[in-house]
């Protein structure tokens, strides 16, 4: 059975960081690409970005709302996805899931076939 | 990038109709569209894919249809736990994936 199970949610103030894992189960991690979304509070889906599995150099993707202030990463010897959330804003508050990727390399063949439960960040002073 | 515009934002309606939901892309994107849902409190869970292949273990009274610009998620004979939050969404474009605005359904 494939399982996502994400963790590392919470309270944080503006500026600060926050890390994001999402460990998985059921499947071989390392063949597939893993994604980040968001859902703001009675919002809509946003995607965040994801990262492309090893054979395809583990490469990252992000939207324009978080490059350069979020970082995908993953630990195939574990099986975990990270989110790195470094100088948060309030406007990043919001329910954050994972979901694996459909391919290994997500170029336009990549929808989202398993989702995790997702964990609640809120931003706020 | 790439903007998806889905219509209506919700929808009333009963216990065995057929419903239809629409999503419209700023540009073609390939067939590269999959449909979710969302129950409040929950992840979502994908029901098609390429427009329209059924993902594992959805009923088939969910289907698809469209190309080019132009996409539908048709639900016929609507079960009580079909009243959900629905999205489409464009993958075509890797470097920016995009969701409709979501469309909920009611029970009327």
């Amino acid at each position: 059975e494939v399982q996502l199970v994400v963790s590392g949610g919470g309270l944080e103030k503006p500026g600060r960081s926050l890390r994001l894992s999402c460990i998985v189960s059921g499947f071989t991690f390392g063949d597939y690409a893993m994604s980040w979304f968001r859902q703001a509070p009675g919002k809509g889906l946003e995607w965040v970005g994801f990262i492309r599995g090893k054979d395809y150099g583990e490469t990252a993707e992000y939207a324009a709302s978080v490059k350069d202030r979020f970082t995908i990463s993953r630990d195939d010897s574990k099986s975990v996805a990270y989110l790195q959330m470094n100088s948060l804003k309030t406007e990043d508050t919001a329910v954050y899931y994972c979901a694996r990727g459909s391919s290994s390399h997500c170029g336009g063949d990549c929808y989202s076939d398993y989702w995790g439960q997702g964990t609640l960040v809120t931003v706020s002073s | 990038d790439i903007q998806m515009t889905q219509s209506p934002s919700s929808l009333s309606a009963s216990v065995g109709d057929r419903v239809t939901i629409t999503c419209r892309a700023s540009q073609g994107i390939s067939n590269s569209l999959a449909w979710y849902q969302q129950k409040p409190g929950k992840a979502p869970k994908v029901l098609l894919y390429a427009v329209s292949r059924l993902a594992s273990g959805v009923p088939s009274r969910f289907s698809g249809s469209g190309s080019a610009t132009g996409y539908t998620l048709t639900i016929s004979n609507l079960q009580p736990e079909d009243f959900a939050t629905y999205y489409c969404q464009q993958y075509y474009s890797p470097l920016s994936i995009t969701f409709g605005q979501g469309t909920r359904l009611e029970i009327k």
